[in-house]
């Protein structure tokens, strides 16, 4: 199986900062990565897929790049709504795998 | 507008069966590549199960052979017959409609449902 792995586990950010998020696979993948924000009690959204495309009406201060086991989620200028927990994904092969996940919490 | 609203979660006992339904709006589910996810609690996400429209589908090890996946096109509904449970099965599970390309692999779960908790003990 392909493991994801995230850093930071958490992070504390205030409204304003810029973000980054890391994932790392244990092989590559080549650009067959999704990134997803989950709120508590909620199902996780899709923000980007294939690396670095944006899903349709997700902000554009969200972005991401990457390639073969590094990738990066980042977010330009946190905002209040963007308080969550951020998972990256692999598709390239089976078993499709999670990353632990990223809570961005408020400093 | 796509929705999908899961539901057959239940407290079970180990060794015991459950269906979980995935009643989908919006589009096909026949049509469609859809997949089950479940999260344990605190925990992250964990990919189960994929039924592609041409009826071919995929499991992790770890539940192969005690889950099917399934779908009803009059009911525009996916299933996952989940038996043997164990207390480790116990998550919230949810169901996804994926994105993919032509000839292509899947890009991403496009379209989730709130989700439906199963809890083994």
């Amino acid at each position: 199986d392909i493991q994801m792995t995230q850093s930071p586990s958490t992070l504390s950010a205030s409204v304003g900062d810029r973000v980054t998020i890391t994932c790392r696979a244990s092989q590559s993948i080549g650009d067959w990565l999704a990134w997803y924000q989950q709120k508590p009690g909620k199902a996780p959204n899709l923000l980007i897929y294939r690396t670095s495309t944006l899903r349709s009406g997700v902000p554009s201060r969200f972005s991401g790049s990457g390639s073969g086991t590094e990738f990066t989620l980042t977010i330009s200028s946190l905002q209040p709504d963007d308080f969550a927990t951020y998972h990256c994904q692999q598709l390239q092969s089976f078993p499709w795998t999670f990353g632990q996940g990223t809570e961005v919490e408020i400093k | 507008e796509v929705q999908l609203v899961e539901s057959g979660g239940d407290l079970i006992q180990p060794g015991g069966s459950l269906r979980l339904s995935c009643v989908a709006s919006g589009f096909t589910v026949s049509n469609e590549y859809m997949s089950w996810v479940r999260q344990a609690p605190g925990k992250g996400l964990e990919w189960l199960s994929v039924l592609y429209s041409g009826g071919g589908s995929y499991y992790r090890d770890s539940v192969k052979g005690r889950f099917t996946i399934s779908r009803d096109n009059s009911k525009n509904s996916l299933y996952l017959q989940m038996n043997s449970l164990r207390v480790d099965d116990t998550a919230v599970y949810y169901c996804a409609r994926l994105s993919h390309g032509a000839g292509v692999g899947v890009y991403a779960f496009e379209s989730w449902g709130q989700g439906t908790l199963v809890t083994v003990s």
